[in-house]
């Protein structure tokens, strides 16, 4: 089955640890996204891929980093600077390069820090 | 001012019955629009692209008027399965999505 997946499902830090979400796709999509979700809000973009070993700053970067060394993977790490990284993480990818086709997105990690 | 903007509700309606949601937007340079669908803490699934011309897929239609900057979703013959959170999602051009915080919809038997 082709799709998106995403580890750990439901993840717990301490304060002032460092963190990896795993996002993986065999959608064969070129492009690859991760968002935040609070409650209450919309999505939002947190860093976004085109191509492979290229990726962009989407509108809150700060305190996440990401690598594209593979088409098929995206992970975003979750640093010490991030102040508020409680949230619900989602992986998302579309096809081509345009970025117009609709996204599709992974089942999502939730984030709570201690 | 959000850039998407949707009524949060929750809209309560029982089944069968007729429920429309509106969304607006503030950039007139949008080129894309699509209605996703997401149940409680799961992740966002699209329920369909919305053309100029209006669209149907079933029960659902979809609108857009570009000269007022909205969308609009209508679903017909309410099923509680259709109980839900609608985020209205425009797109810029390029990879510059935004996400509204999305319309509650309960449907009670």
């Amino acid at each position: 089955d082709g799709g998106i997946t995403q580890s750990p499902k439901y993840l717990f830090r301490k304060e002032g640890q460092n963190v990896t979400l795993s996002c993986e796709q065999n959608l064969n999509h070129d492009a690859m996204y991760w968002y935040r979700q609070d409650p209450g809000q919309g999505l939002r973009l947190i860093y976004y891929s085109q191509i492979v070993n290229d990726f962009q700053k989407g509108d809150i970067a700060e305190g996440y980093s990401v690598s594209r060394e593979k088409k098929e993977s995206f992970p975003l790490t979750v640093t010490s600077a991030q102040k508020n990284p409680t949230a619900f993480y989602l992986c998302a990818s579309s096809p081509g390069t345009s970025g117009s086709a609709e996204q599709f997105f992974g089942p999502g990690t939730r984030l709570t820090v201690l | 001012r959000k850039e998407v903007e949707q009524d949060p509700g929750p809209f309560n309606v029982p089944e069968g019955a007729t429920v429309a949601f509106n969304c607006t937007y503030s950039n007139s340079a949008s080129q894309s629009f699509f209605w996703y669908r997401q149940d409680c803490r799961k992740e966002p699934k699209l329920l369909m692209s919305v053309y100029s011309s209006g669209n149907e897929d079933g029960r659902f239609t979809a609108q857009l008027n570009r000269a007022s900057q909205y969308i609009s979703l209508l679903i017909r013959d309410s099923k509680l399965s259709d109980s839900a959170t609608y985020l209205c999602v425009v797109k810029r051009g390029g990879f510059k999505t935004i996400f509204g915080a999305g319309t509650r919809l309960f449907v009670k038997a």
